[in-house]
């Protein structure tokens, strides 16, 4: 069984640049989850994807958009980046959209100078 | 909106000793998540509570969903270095999306 993978791992943008971040789900999995985790911080729900559409946002501007594929594998898009958007980016999948025992991929640091 | 307040905020801990943490809400909740985070790397689940009551043990890791529904508690027996990392506990809000504390970091006393 493979787990959530994340990638890139690290990635440094310009204010104002774009940035596209991907997520493959745990096997089975067809929910993707996306969360923002500031440093000394715990995560804070972005959107979560059930079988292509989105399934519920949290409090991020529409900046913030995303996808999910027919694999279920999924995609964060920020625009316009801001100081403020450097955080660990997390994917969580979960067997369901109705389940709330998400699996973690490892993240990825976006750095926005 | 609904927050999850989580303490202590640190603790240091000695190899052998036994650890407590809590997460307290003035909102009810209906499920409670006990998650794991070591540097680097993303949450892990430890725990899923889903009754009011309910004690569910992970090895050395106990947890309790508390009966007001309101809090829930980490117990950790017996600590090993490898417990050092920051503890989450997290829970659905009212749109069914999960709200999550600011953590407990654990580290070893030196």
């Amino acid at each position: 069984e493979t787990g959530v993978t994340q990638s890139p791992t690290h990635l440094i943008k310009t204010r104002g640049q774009q940035v596209t971040l991907r997520c493959s789900s745990q096997s089975g999995h067809n929910t993707v989850s996306w969360y923002q985790q500031a440093l000394g911080q715990g995560p804070q729900f972005i959107f979560q994807y059930y079988r292509e559409e989105e399934n519920g946002r949290g409090n991020f501007p529409p900046r913030f958009s995303g996808l999910q594929f027919p694999n279920y594998s999924s995609e964060l898009n920020v625009n316009a980046l801001e100081l403020d958007d450097s955080a660990l980016y997390l994917c969580a999948s979960s067997l369901t959209s109705s389940s709330y025992e998400q699996y973690f991929g490892p993240g990825t640091r976006l750095t926005v100078t | 909106g609904q927050q999850l307040n989580q303490s202590p905020q640190s603790m240091f801990i000695q190899e052998g000793e036994d650890v407590s943490m809590n997460c307290t809400s003035s909102s009810i909740f209906n499920t409670w998540l006990w998650y794991k985070q070591d540097p680097g790397e993303g949450p892990v689940l430890l725990i899923a509570l889903y009754k009011a009551g309910e004690l569910t043990s992970n090895g050395r890791l106990t947890a309790q969903f508390g009966i007001t529904r309101k809090d829930s508690f980490l117990n950790i027996s017996a600590s090993i270095p490898s417990d050092v990392g920051i503890y989450f506990c997290a829970g659905p809000n009212s749109n069914y999306q999960l709200i999550w504390g600011a953590g407990t970091k654990l580290i070893i006393k030196p």
